[in-house]
């Protein structure tokens, strides 16, 4: 079956450091890859979203390439803030399909940036 | 941008007992709604999937007759937990598909058990 494996958590970072979340998948097929992002107290948002290999998603200066040779979908920004601090989640859904189907995700990464 | 509710945010319920939690899409109609579990620390979990007018698609594992879905209307599904166990207890996601594109995450429910 489908699974998604992120980074352990928490990350702790100082703010205009370099981010780097891993995230790696196992799934039949080409499926679509998303970084969602929850704020405190807020629901899950899709923060970008890649639909095939080689696609990179981006958003508010993060960014995530698919790569299907590693089966990949590592999350980058290169200077984060403090307002970034939230938990962010790597998921996967059935190929070629919209964020609308069943979602896979991963555990989660506690990202906190210090001013 | 599209919005979903749940209330409530958080209930404590004594063991046995039910409980119910609701999901509204609140600016979008919605034909299908999701309903995750989460653990500490852990993953969100698919639990079921609510398509409006007919029964729940429910993941393996997952007791439908524990947790009661129900899609009434196009902006709402309901949750119940009946008979609530402290193993119960733990935080409930919903979601709503606006058309066949994105889904909308709601901000959760944290259910104890006591």
């Amino acid at each position: 079956g489908n699974s998604v494996t992120q980074m352990e958590g928490p990350v702790t970072l100082s703010e205009e450091a370099f981010l780097t979340i891993n995230c790696t998948y196992t799934a039949t097929g080409y499926p679509s890859l998303f970084w969602y992002v929850q704020y405190p107290g807020e629901g899950l948002q899709l923060l970008l979203k890649a639909t095939k290999a080689d696609d990179k998603g981006s958003n508010k200066g993060f960014e995530a390439t698919y790569r299907k040779e590693t089966t990949s979908f590592h999350l980058e920004k290169g200077s984060v803030q403090v307002s970034d601090s939230a938990v962010y989640f790597c998921a996967l859904s059935g190929a070629g399909e919209t964020s609308g189907s069943r979602l896979t995700f991963g555990e989660g990464t506690q990202l906190t940036v210090n001013p | 941008g599209a919005v979903v509710s749940q209330h409530p945010s958080w209930v404590i319920c004594k063991s046995g007992t039910s409980v119910k939690i609701e999901c509204r899409s609140l600016d979008f109609q919605a034909t299908t709604m999701f309903w995750y579990r989460q653990f500490p620390k852990q993953s969100l979990m698919l639990m079921a999937t609510s398509n409006e007018g007919s029964k729940a698609t429910y993941e393996q594992g997952v007791e439908k007759d524990k947790f009661l879905i129900n899609h009434a209307s196009l902006t709402l599904s309901t949750l119940t937990v009946t008979s609530a166990h402290p193993e119960d207890s733990s935080f409930y996601i919903c979601s709503a598909l606006q058309g066949a594109r994105e889904q909308y995450f709601g901000p959760g429910t944290r259910l104890t058990v006591t």
